[in-house]
């Protein structure tokens, strides 16, 4: 069964805290996302990466930045973390095919206070 | 750029009923394919449904149905005989098709309430 796992399904921070949210897919898959969902807004994506150690600003960078070492693996790093961070971030992976769908993670829930 | 439209932020629905939600988009290109995702209270997002540009068939996935009707950019999903695991919030995603990032636009969600 395909996968995608992330770090953490609620983090509380404080403001000011360097954040770093974890996701793993076993697919093999070539991109992977990071998305914030917000309500009324939908999902937003924040970067991707479509290969190892190549990555991508998505339609909200700021305040966040990301890592991919192995193929597997995604961070997304919020430098310092900000209350208007506070957000539900999905990630997600998918192989490069017109008609593939994107596999998403269970989501990480953060408040920063 | 690409837009996706969600109208109805909330539906209700009675249980064994279909529902209808709504989705337009907004794209210049001529090849692209749109998804519909759902959402449980408990946050993973579940693919239901593809349909892409050039289909001429609308898509059918067992009680979820794509009603595309490409001249006037819409993208409605059609569920039949709702039951009350179908409450979630749906989201309506295109992609375009020849981007090499392969991401998804989404809309901002129809969140379903099916009554017992």
């Amino acid at each position: 069964d395909v996968k995608v796992t992330q770090s953490s399904r609620y983090l509380v921070k404080r403001t000011g805290e360097k954040v770093f949210l974890e996701c793993v897919q076993d697919m093999d898959h070539e991109n992977m996302f990071w998305y914030r969902q917000d309500p009324g807004l939908g999902l937003r994506l924040i970067y991707f990466s479509y290969d190892v150690k190549m990555k991508e600003k998505g339609d909200i960078p700021e305040g966040y930045s990301v890592s991919r070492e192995k193929k597997e693996r995604f961070s997304l790093i919020l430098e310092s973390a900000s209350t208007n961070q506070t957000s539900m971030y999905l990630c997600a992976s998918t192989l490069r095919s017109s008609y593939n769908e994107q596999f998403f993670g269970p989501g990480t829930r953060l408040t920063v206070l | 750029a690409q837009k996706i439209t969600q109208t109805q932020p909330g539906m209700f629905v009675q249980e064994k009923e279909a529902v209808t939600l709504d989705c337009t988009y907004d794209t210049s290109d001529q090849s692209y394919g749109l998804f519909w995702y759902k959402q449980p209270s408990s946050g993973e997002m579940i693919f239901l449904i593809y349909q892409g540009s050039y289909d001429e068939q609308n898509a059918t996935e067992g009680r979820y149905s794509l009603n595309f009707q490409k001249a006037r950019k819409s993208a409605n999903l059609v569920i039949s005989a709702s039951q009350l695991g179908d409450s979630a919030m749906y989201f309506c995603a295109m992609r375009r098709d020849g981007d090499s990032s392969y991401k998804l636009i989404f809309g901002s969600g129809t969140r379903l309430l099916v009554r017992p």
